[in-house]
């Protein structure tokens, strides 16, 4: 069974770092694209980056370039999302989700999805 | 960046009711466009992908349809378990997008 387990949230004073972790099993991690996506209190979700199986290739919402690392771990089975300079309008839920394990035709962004983690931004 | 938007933003139906959700691209998105599920505190569940191709586990009362700009998601037989949010996204380029979401209520 798959299965994606976020961890590191919290409260944080703007301007503050915070990692997110989230934690797969049930699958071939090193196999398949990986993402973050996020959704603000009684908002939409938002796309915020993902990641290329090898970690070679990763792409950013605007919003959070040069603030937000997205990484991952293949020895342990372990997606990252490194946050630094937070702002306010960074409160969300963050979710982790699976992409596809190449080749895939056709291509999808997200089939699995984790429970989230909630991150508060504020003094 | 392609901005998705998503009509009704809300719809009221009643149990055993089809209803239709529709989904409008800024631009050309071939047929790079995927359909979520959310219920509130919850994970959303992806639905369809490539405009029209089932996810794995999902019934066929969920449907979709379209190309280029204009996408379609259609549910059937309406049960208490589909009234939920339900977002589209495009993947042709980055940054991704998710419509606003269309919000299934119980009439």
């Amino acid at each position: 069974e798959v299965q994606l387990v976020e961890s590191g949230g919290g409260l944080v004073q703007p301007g503050g770092s915070l990692r997110l972790s989230c934690a797969a099993s049930g699958f071939t991690f090193r196999s398949y694209w990986m993402s973050w996506v996020r959704q603000a209190p009684g908002k939409g979700l938002e796309w915020v980056a993902n990641i290329k199986l090898d970690g070679t290739e990763k792409f950013y919402v605007d919003s959070v370039k040069g603030r937000f690392t997205i990484s991952r771990d293949n020895a342990k089975n372990s997606l990252y999302l490194q946050m630094n300079s937070l702002r306010a309008e960074d409160t969300a839920v963050y979710f982790c989700a699976r992409g596809c394990s190449p080749p895939c035709s056709p291509w999808f962004d997200f089939d699995y999805w984790g429970q989230g983690t909630l991150v508060t931004v504020s003094s | 960046d392609i901005q998705m938007t998503q009509s009704p933003s809300s719809l009221s139906a009643s149990v055993g009711d089809r209803v239709t959700i529709t989904c409008r691209a800024s631009q050309d998105i071939n047929h790079y466009l995927a359909w979520f599920q959310q219920k509130p505190g919850k994970a959303p569940k992806s639905l369809i992908y490539a405009a029209s191709s089932l996810q794995s586990g999902v019934p066929s009362k969920f449907s979709g349809s379209g190309s280029g700009t204009d996408f379609t998601l259609t549910i059937s037989s309406l049960q208490p378990e589909d009234f939920a949010t339900y977002y589209c996204q495009q993947y042709i380029s980055y940054p991704r997008s998710f419509g606003q979401g269309t919000k299934l209520e119980i009439k």
